[in-house]
């Protein structure tokens, strides 16, 4: 069974400019998360959908937003970059949200730098 | 503000010794999960622990849940080379996971 992908790996963009991030699940997996990491900060959680549906969002600023797509598809989007928005953007897959035992697996993840 | 915190930040031993990285937190998590991450790889997750107190072994690496549900602890024996990356825990409120701030490992041949 494939993993979890997204494309790009690697992404270099400017300040004032947008990027959308693309991550493929596992299939049958219907839940996708957003991570941003970074060596300050750690992993945060940004955001999770569900079934095309965002059901959770982290403390992120509106300039940071998904979707998801009927086939579990998602796609995440930042406006305006700022130079602190350079990080590791991970994805993590899972069959369905909310059980505790709920194993998340993560793609390799996008590597933006903001110049 | 991060919920949970990791110690040591960084540790590096030479094969062969023991090790133990700690997860604290102030908050009651209904389950906490430990991942370990490798260069340009995507966290993979290890073990998930639900009941307070919950000990639960992988081969060398053993994991405890606290009493209270705040805290955990994974000791690995024997270190290996193969055992080299950042190891994390997450905490899970409500349907949320909160990562702790990562511990580097390095084991020296």
């Amino acid at each position: 069974k494939a993993g979890v992908t997204q494309t790009p790996r690697y992404l270099i963009k400017t300040r004032g400019q947008q990027v959308t991030l693309s991550c493929s699940p596992i299939s049958g997996h219907r839940s996708v998360s957003w991570y941003q990491q970074t060596p300050g900060q750690g992993l945060q959680f940004l955001f999770e959908y569900f079934s095309e549906t965002q059901r959770n969002k982290g403390n992120f600023p509106g300039r940071f937003s998904g979707r998801q797509f009927s086939n579990s598809r998602s796609e995440m989007n930042v406006s305006t970059l700022e130079l602190g928005d350079s990080a590791l953007y991970l994805c993590a897959s899972s069959l369905a949200a909310g059980h505790q035992y709920n194993e998340q697996f993560f793609g390799p993840g996008t590597r933006l730098t903001v110049l | 503000t991060q919920l949970l915190e990791q110690s040591p930040q960084f540790l590096s031993i030479q094969e062969g010794e023991n090790l133990t990285v700690y997860c604290n937190s102030s908050s009651v998590f209904s389950s906490l999960q430990w991942y370990r991450q490798e260069p340009g790889e995507g966290p993979v997750l290890l073990v998930t622990v639900v009941t307070g107190g919950e000990v639960k072994k992988l081969k060398r690496l053993t994991f405890q849940f606290g009493d209270a549900r705040k805290d955990s602890s994974l000791h690995i024996t024997a270190a290996q080379p193969g055992d080299t990356g950042l190891y994390l825990c997450a905490g899970r409120t409500g349907n949320q996971f909160y990562f702790g701030t990562g511990t580097s490992l390095t084991v020296i041949p």
